[in-house]
């Protein structure tokens, strides 16, 4: 079972470029989720989709753009890398409502 | 405004003894409550959750206790081995309408368990 994976696994960006992290499910999971997480931060929520056709902010959305691409694949767009996008980031998904969520292995990302 | 807390960035243990991880939340919006376990260069694994119509919820040697008039929680690990040295996360969550089961982390104790 691969459950969440996630595309790179590591990625070395100039300032300015842009790069698209890919994320896949295979669950059959409604609701996926996009997270970074940094040294003393924890994890972050940065856009989540709660079904298929709708994506939302979330605590640190700035920099970013989603696409739910279908009910599998939610991916996370850097339109112009900046140093301070330098971080781990993680993909999740789960089914509504209380349930957990299953995180992807994380996409070490360093922007120079 | 941290929402979730882990007051304790790390935590040592020795093998066999008990293993007790805290947290403390602010919101009072939150009704579930959960716990990650996270391994180096891994993604977080869900390990317990408990919802605030509870007070307490036990798997095998792991065991969660809610006491929401404190707004706190801690995950009790009997007895603790090395091989449960990992970032611990506490994750909190509340319905805020629609189908919105954002969960909010706290920043993670480090649990080391020594042989």
């Amino acid at each position: 079972n691969a459950g969440v994976t996630q595309t790179p696994k590591f990625q070395v960006l100039k300032t300015g470029q842009s790069m698209t992290l890919q994320c896949a499910q295979d669950m059959n999971h409604n609701s996926m989720y996009w997270y970074r997480q940094d040294p003393g931060m924890g994890l972050r929520l940065i856009y989540y989709s709660a079904s298929e056709g709708t994506t939302d902010k979330g605590e640190v959305p700035n920099g970013y753009n989603v696409s739910r691409l279908n009910k599998r694949e939610f991916s996370l767009r850097l339109e112009s890398a900046a140093p301070s996008q330098t971080s781990v980031y993680f993909c999740a998904s789960s089914e509504q409502g209380y349930q957990p969520q299953h995180f992807g292995d994380g996409t070490r990302l360093s922007i120079l | 405004d941290q929402q979730v807390k882990q007051n304790s960035p790390s935590l040592s243990v020795q093998e066999g003894r008990i293993s007790i991880l805290n947290c403390d939340y602010t919101n009072s919006m939150f009704d579930y409550f959960l716990w990650y376990k996270k391994y180096p260069a891994e993604g977080p694994t869900f390990l317990i959750s408990i919802s605030s119509i509870k007070d307490k919820n036990e798997d095998g040697r792991f065991t969660v206790f809610l006491n929401k008039s404190a707004k706190h929680l801690s995950l009790h690990i009997v007895p603790s081995q090395p091989g449960d040295s990992a970032v611990y996360f506490c994750a909190a969550t509340g319905n805020s309408g629609g189908s919105n089961y954002k969960l909010t982390f706290g920043k993670g104790t480090l649990l080391t368990v020594n042989p």
